[in-house]
């Protein structure tokens, strides 16, 4: 079992830009979440999906952020535009039928 | 305000001795998660206890809850410096709040 694979693990983008993170859960999982985490703020819940549907997105922080799971072995979150304080390592975790979460080992994101 | 809420913030202990957080919730629970986070990398979980269960034991870990006072402690026992890590807790319900973590625990085990 390869585990939840986040991609890219590092990205650095400019104010403005785009940024999309990826997520392949585990083969199997029905629950899919997105964390966020800073020294600041610790480890947000932004969203999580139950058969690829969006359960709870009120972790999300505003209408720049989107999430989306087009199927059970794919997800991703977009930020658009980014800003310096979106800098964050992002994680994305999977389970069968809810807990326990399985986590990726997250994508360090750093907008200048 | 948070679900889960671990206690204390940070420890600093030997190695060898024994190390024990707690945590605290606000509403009835359907079970509990411990999990464990190196620095740079995932959660990874180490234990889950349902409401119906006083006690878990894995390993050198044990944990207990105690749903009457809304709270549940993880015990390491004879630690090592390879338990220094952040120690989180979370809960799952029906009443929402689901998958959220507290601030955690930073353990340091000195050798």
């Amino acid at each position: 079992d390869a585990g939840v694979i986040q991609s890219p693990r590092h990205e650095v983008t400019e104010m403005g830009q785009e940024v999309t993170l990826r997520c392949k859960p585990i083969s199997g999982h029905d629950y899919l979440f997105w964390y966020r985490q800073t020294m600041m703020r610790g480890l947000e819940l932004l969203i999580y999906f139950n058969n690829n549907v969006p359960i709870d997105d009120s972790g999300m922080p505003e209408d720049r952020f989107s999430a989306k799971m087009p199927n059970a072995s794919f997800s991703t979150l977009k930020i658009q535009p980014s800003e310096p304080r979106d800098s964050a390592v992002y994680f994305c975790a999977s389970s069968f039928s809810a807990a326990p979460l399985h986590f990726g080992n997250g994508t360090r994101l750093t907008v200048t | 305000s948070q679900q889960g809420e671990e206690d204390p913030q940070a420890l600093s202990i030997q190695e060898g001795e024994n190390a024990t957080m707690n945590c605290s919730y606000k509403t009835s629970i359907n079970n509990l998660q411990w999990y464990r986070q190196n620095s740079g990398r995932g959660l990874v979980h180490l234990i889950l206890i349902r409401s119906n269960e006083r006690e878990k034991h894995s390993g050198r870990l044990r944990v207990t809850l105690d749903t009457s006072k809304k709270s549940s402690s993880l015990l390491i026992t004879a630690s090592r410096a390879a338990d220094t890590a952040s120690y989180f807790c979370a809960t799952e319900n029906n009443y929402g709040q689901n998958f959220v973590f507290g601030p955690g625990t930073r353990l340091s085990v000195l050798p």
